[in-house]
């Protein structure tokens, strides 16, 4: 496609579950990057990605958090064990290689842990 | 300290009026900076870079200061349609990927 494609959009799940969020970067970019953010909040940067390997990886919040990417592609982002504190909106976005200031960003999917 | 800290305001102004938003870093080895547009339930979207000369597209100029860390972002003649959320992000290295620091955020409503 276009732009990036995040799935789901949205997602409900219970308190416990583990959920899988995917992002399908702009063909042809090799940098992925994820992002949070809260109600009326900031973007908090959990990983990224330059081809398959993960040079940054410090924003992930805690062991639950995991982030793979294969193909030099397609992102999955995997929260263990959810809680109600992983509530956000999840980002991703992806850029050319040595284009890291332009970032294009999906639509994000609304996680909504009960 | 945050990394990078923002007004999260939010500035009402007129339609007409001239704004400027304010963001201070504290990582001194911040080499590339940036201002980015969100609306309301929207993913954010590059509006413009930052360079250390300053910069101007069209009724909106960026300016940087590195001395006291902070980089700035005024509107000229503000629309209706400038109302949205300005992050400011910055990053240690130019030209390869690597971690993109947001602020919070400054809100601005245009109004009539």
């Amino acid at each position: 496609g276009a732009g990036v494609s995040q799935s789901p959009s949205n997602k409900v799940t219970e308190k416990g579950k583990d959920v899988e969020l995917r992002c399908d970067p702009i063909s042809g970019h090799t940098a992925l990057y994820w992002y949070r953010q809260s109600l009326g909040q900031g973007l908090e940067f959990l990983i990224y990605f330059q081809g398959n390997s993960a040079p940054d990886k410090s924003g992930l919040p805690s062991d639950r958090f995991s982030a793979e990417r294969t193909g030099g592609s397609v992102s999955t982002l995997t929260i263990q064990r959810t809680q109600q504190e992983d509530s956000a909106v999840y980002l991703c976005a992806s850029s050319l290689a040595g284009r890291n200031e332009k970032l294009f960003f999906g639509s994000g999917t609304q996680l909504s842990v009960l | 300290r945050k990394e990078v800290e923002q007004d999260p305001g939010p500035f009402n102004v007129p339609e007409g009026a001239t704004v400027a938003f304010n963001c201070t870093y504290s990582n001194s080895a911040s080499q590339s900076f940036f201002w980015y547009r969100q609306d309301c339930r929207k993913e954010p979207k590059l509006l413009m870079s930052v360079y250390s000369s300053g910069n101007e597209d069209g009724r909106f100029t960026a300016q940087l200061n590195r001395a006291s860390q902070y980089i700035s972002l005024l509107i000229r003649d503000s629309k209706l349609s400038d109302s949205a959320t300005y992050l400011c992000v910055v990053t240690p290295n130019t030209g390869t990927a690597s971690k993109l620091t947001f602020g919070t955020g400054t809100r601005l409503q245009v109004t009539l």
